[in-house]
């Protein structure tokens, strides 16, 4: 029944390393979303992909590639990752001009 | 660039009001939301006003938009314990709707 999903919950790993962070949503959304959430508790749109095409792309290093393999999906995939990597990571997805509904988040840690 | 701005604290008596303010840049913000973040969990929209309006009342939240000033406030009337989180308000434009612009989150604490 969840609308936006993200797996894992959480996620700790050593600096170096790839990992993938998925989100799934069953809304029928046209636009999905990543966002980090530092430290601070700063929320920052890293990503936003509308019917599996990159709208968006913040100044995100390019370590960080999200792929879309279909309308329902956005994966984020993090190459060789480093200290200030770890945060929060927040998957959205809306409608056209409306409002967005976000995943759980997925917390990463890496050491 | 775009910018939200929010204090990041707020404590309030259990049964007072909270009012949580907000200030914004993009002038052409066409919808301004209010986020809920609890412990361990994600961000739950509890309400959005369109920038048409000037007031949104739902249940015991009431949304308050002063264009003019950019100034937005959210007031929770007879705050609960269950009210404590960090509130985050937000805002996009109808030309770049994908886009959403946070603030850094208001931590609200309930005191008895």
């Amino acid at each position: 029944d969840t609308a936006v999903s993200q797996t894992p919950k959480y996620l700790v790993t050593q600096m170096g390393n790839d990992k993938s962070i998925k989100c799934e949503q069953n809304l029928g959304h046209d636009t999905m979303y990543w966002y980090k959430q530092d430290s601070k508790k700063f929320l920052k749109i890293m990503f936003s992909y509308n019917n599996k095409e990159l709208i968006i792309n913040e100044t995100v290093p390019n370590r960080f590639s999200p792929k879309s393999p279909d309308k329902a999906h956005l994966n984020l995939h993090i190459n060789s990752l480093e200290l200030g990597d770890s945060a929060v990571y927040f998957c959205a997805s809306s409608p056209p001009d409306s409002e967005a509904f976000f995943g759980q988040g997925t917390r990463l840690t890496v050491v | 660039g775009e910018d939200v701005e929010q204090s990041l604290f707020l404590s309030v008596r259990e049964g007072d009001s909270s009012v949580i303010n907000c200030t914004y840049t993009d002038s052409s913000s066409t919808y301004l939301y209010w986020y809920k973040q609890e412990p361990g969990a994600g961000l739950q929209l509890l309400t959005y006003i369109f920038s048409n309006m000037d007031m949104k009342q739902d249940q015991r939240l009431t949304v308050l938009l002063n264009k003019k000033d950019k100034h937005l406030s959210l007031r929770i009337a007879d705050t609960q314990t269950g009210d404590s989180a960090i509130y985050f308000c937000a805002e996009s434009d109808y030309s770049s709707a994908s886009k959403i612009i946070f603030g850094s989150g208001t931590r609200l604490s309930i005191r008895p």
